[in-house]
């Protein structure tokens, strides 16, 4: 069965510090995604990793993908307030887009 | 980027009643669409995958009879939960996937929080 896990599930951090959550993923996976979602509402995208290796930046976010360790780290640098969120990392096993998601990672950050 | 709506974002029924639930593409064709389902502070699971033309595929442990899903057209499918209880109150998403670029990507409806009372 295939299993997504990430890590932390919750974390609360302060403004301005540096932390990852880690995405882990049972199988073979050509791609990953990450989302965020705030309270009530649906998934944004925000990082789709295309390939072992890759790296992408948006702002404060940072996602990189290792496939041959089947992990993936979001990476928040100075973390600001409107940040918080939950944040799902998801697989594409079957490569149609039937994504299996992460248990996700509530993230609160203090001012 | 492509849209995909969903409609109504909430709906509040009784015990017993039926609710169907819309997700359209706008701005794109999509044969394909998924359907979701999040309950409170977890994660979403893939309930079912909706085809245009042709019956839709169930994902293990989701009763097709309770959860109706017709893909009539190229930018609509429907979710009808049939019978709704309590333990039907969830979130429910549909996504869509467009194929682009450097390949394809799902993009997802505003959601539809459905409490039945």
């Amino acid at each position: 069965e295939l299993k997504v896990e990430q890590n932390p599930l919750f974390l609360s951090m302060q403004e301005g510090k540096n932390y990852t959550i880690y995405c882990n993923y049972s199988t073979t996976s050509d791609r990953l995604y990450w989302y965020r979602q705030d309270p009530g509402k649906s998934l944004e995208s925000l990082f789709v990793l295309l390939s072992n290796g890759a790296v992408k930046q948006e702002g404060r976010l940072m996602a990189s993908l290792d496939t041959k360790a089947r992990l993936s780290t979001l990476h928040i640098t100075a973390a600001v307030h409107d940040l918080s969120a939950t944040y799902f990392c998801a697989v594409d096993p079957r490569g149609a887009q039937k994504l299996v998601f992460g248990q996700g990672t509530r993230l609160t950050i203090n001012p | 980027g492509a849209v995909v709506s969903q409609h109504p974002s909430r709906v509040i029924c009784k015990s017993g009643t039926s609710v169907k639930i819309e997700c359209r593409s706008l701005d794109f064709q999509a044969t394909t669409m998924f359907w979701y389902r999040q309950f409170p502070k977890q994660s979403l699971m893939l309930m079912a995958t909706s085809n245009e033309g042709s019956k839709a595929t169930y994902e293990q442990g989701v009763e097709k009879d309770k959860f109706l899903i017709n893909h009539a057209s190229l930018t609509l499918s429907t979710l009808t939960v049939t019978s709704a209880h309590p333990e039907d109150s969830s979130f429910y998403i549909c996504s869509a996937p467009v194929t682009a670029g450097l390949g394809t990507e799902a993009f997802f409806g505003q959601g539809t929080r459905l409490t039945v009372v």
